[in-house]
């Protein structure tokens, strides 16, 4: 059964300061990889979807890196921000069904001013 | 706009009261899906839904069921609601082809006493 693993669990970091955050998955076979932000009481917002075929995605401050074959991937995120500050959730799509998301439990991340 | 709209956001209901959640998608996806969010564990699907009149269980299955008579709803109900039942409920739809992203609903925070 695939698991998904994010490390740390919680980040506390100044305003400025560029960080990285890890997902590791079990099985390779996987379809996508995605990673979505979650602000107190609401709802998923999706960040950035990388397919399996893909190493990397940028969207703005963020850059997501795919490694299949070790089930390893990276969001960074560059000169951070306190309006950063939410929860990251990274999901696997697996190519058994690839409509199915398996999620980490998130790193809380906390920028401060 | 796109989005996918749950209610009630809050409820907190007694033992055994029978309820319905609703979850509502304007984009005409063909994949919706149930989560239920708790501190530790993270996110895990409870049912989704390939299309209309398909469904079927995911992980956390017992206690709940589900209808997806029209594509755009797609109701969680439950029959008979205990306390292990009190967690943050989210619904997502997506179109069902790889590397689409998923669109997530703002939640609905249920108590069960």
């Amino acid at each position: 059964k695939q698991e998904v693993t994010q490390i740390p669990a919680a980040l506390s970091v100044p305003e400025g300061e560029n960080l990285v955050l890890n997902c590791s998955f079990t099985d390779s076979a996987i379809y996508n990889l995605q990673w979505f932000r979650q602000d107190p009481g609401k709802g998923l917002t999706s960040l950035l979807l990388i397919q399996s075929s893909q190493r990397e995605q940028t969207s703005g401050r963020l850059n997501a890196s795919l490694d299949k074959s070790s089930g390893r991937s990276t969001l960074y995120i560059a000169a951070s921000q306190p309006g950063d500050s939410a929860t990251y959730l990274c999901a696997v799509s697996l190519n058994s069904g690839y409509s199915t998301l398996t999620f980490g439990k998130g790193t809380m991340l906390l920028v401060s001013p | 706009e796109a989005q996918v709209t749950q209610n009630p956001r809050y409820l907190i209901t007694v033992t055994g009261k029978k309820l319905t959640v609703t979850c509502s998608q304007n984009m005409n996806h063909e994949y919706m899906s149930w989560y239920r969010q708790d501190p530790g564990l993270g996110l895990r699907q409870i049912y989704y839904s390939m299309n209309v009149e398909v469904t079927d269980k995911g992980d956390v299955p017992e206690g709940y069921k589900v209808s997806r008579k029209e594509k755009r709803n797609f109701p969680l109900i439950l029959e008979s609601p205990s306390p292990n039942q009190t967690s943050l409920y989210f619904c997502a739809s997506r179109r069902n082809q790889p590397n689409t992203e998923a669109f997530f609903g703002q939640g609905t925070r249920l108590t069960v006493v």
